[in-house]
């Protein structure tokens, strides 16, 4: 089990640029989460996906930010016309369904400049 | 909405001391995990622990549902214990999201 995978590990992009970023899940979760973690916000919610449908994405924000999970096996997180403000640590995280715990990936660390 | 508070919010200890760390919760949580964090690390859960008390290693944690709240006990710290802790919780159930504490932030001195 290599766990939740998340590429890359590391992007940079230029101010106003898209971002896509992926995330496999544990085989078998069928619930998935994307976070994002800064110094400043800490740990904040973005969106959850439960067999593949979209359940919760409260904590988007709406304009520029848009999550798909189009198999069972993977989910994208993407960034449109990417700003500055948008540099963070973005968590992809997996559970079984029901009352169960999380597993996270090691995130990918996005820097705009 | 639900808050999770955690305290301390910082801590230093000598190597081999023992720590206590906190989690209040204003309503009852259908799921409750403590993760660990390196600087620069992936999250990893400690913990799955809603209700009542869990051990591995030195660690051990103890939930009471009813009085909403959940502690971590970390024995004889090591240096490599630094790092910071996070208590997440869920109310609702069913997979929704996790809510968050700020952390505790430890640190143990050799």
């Amino acid at each position: 089990n290599a766990g939740v995978i998340q590429t890359p590990r590391h992007k940079v992009t230029g101010k106003g640029q898209e971002a896509t970023l992926w995330c496999e899940p544990i085989s078998g979760h069928s619930a998935v989460f994307w976070y994002r973690q800064t110094i400043v916000q800490g740990l904040e919610f973005l969106t959850y996906f439960r067999n593949q449908a979209p359940i919760d994405d409260s904590g988007m924000p709406k304009e520029r930010f848009s999550a798909q999970m189009p198999n069972q096996s993977h989910s994208t997180l993407k960034i449109q016309s990417t700003q500055p403000q948008d540099s963070a640590v973005y968590l992809c995280a997996s559970s079984p369904l029901g009352q169960a715990e999380v597993f996270f990936g090691k995130g990918t660390r996005l820097t705009v400049v | 909405g639900q808050q999770v508070q955690q305290s301390p919010a910082s801590l230093v200890l000598q190597e081999g001391e023992n720590a206590e760390l906190q989690c209040n919760f204003s309503s009852t949580a259908t799921r409750l995990q403590w993760f660990y964090q390196h600087p620069g690390g992936r999250l990893v859960s400690l913990f799955y622990n809603p209700s009542g008390t869990k051990h591995t290693g030195r660690l051990t944690s103890t939930t009471v549902t009813n009085e909403r709240r959940s502690s971590l006990h970390i024995s004889s710290s090591q240096t490599t214990d630094s790092g910071t802790y996070f208590c997440a919780i869920d109310n609702v159930g069913d997979n929704s999201k996790l809510i968050w504490g700020l952390g505790t932030s430890l640190v143990v001195n050799p």
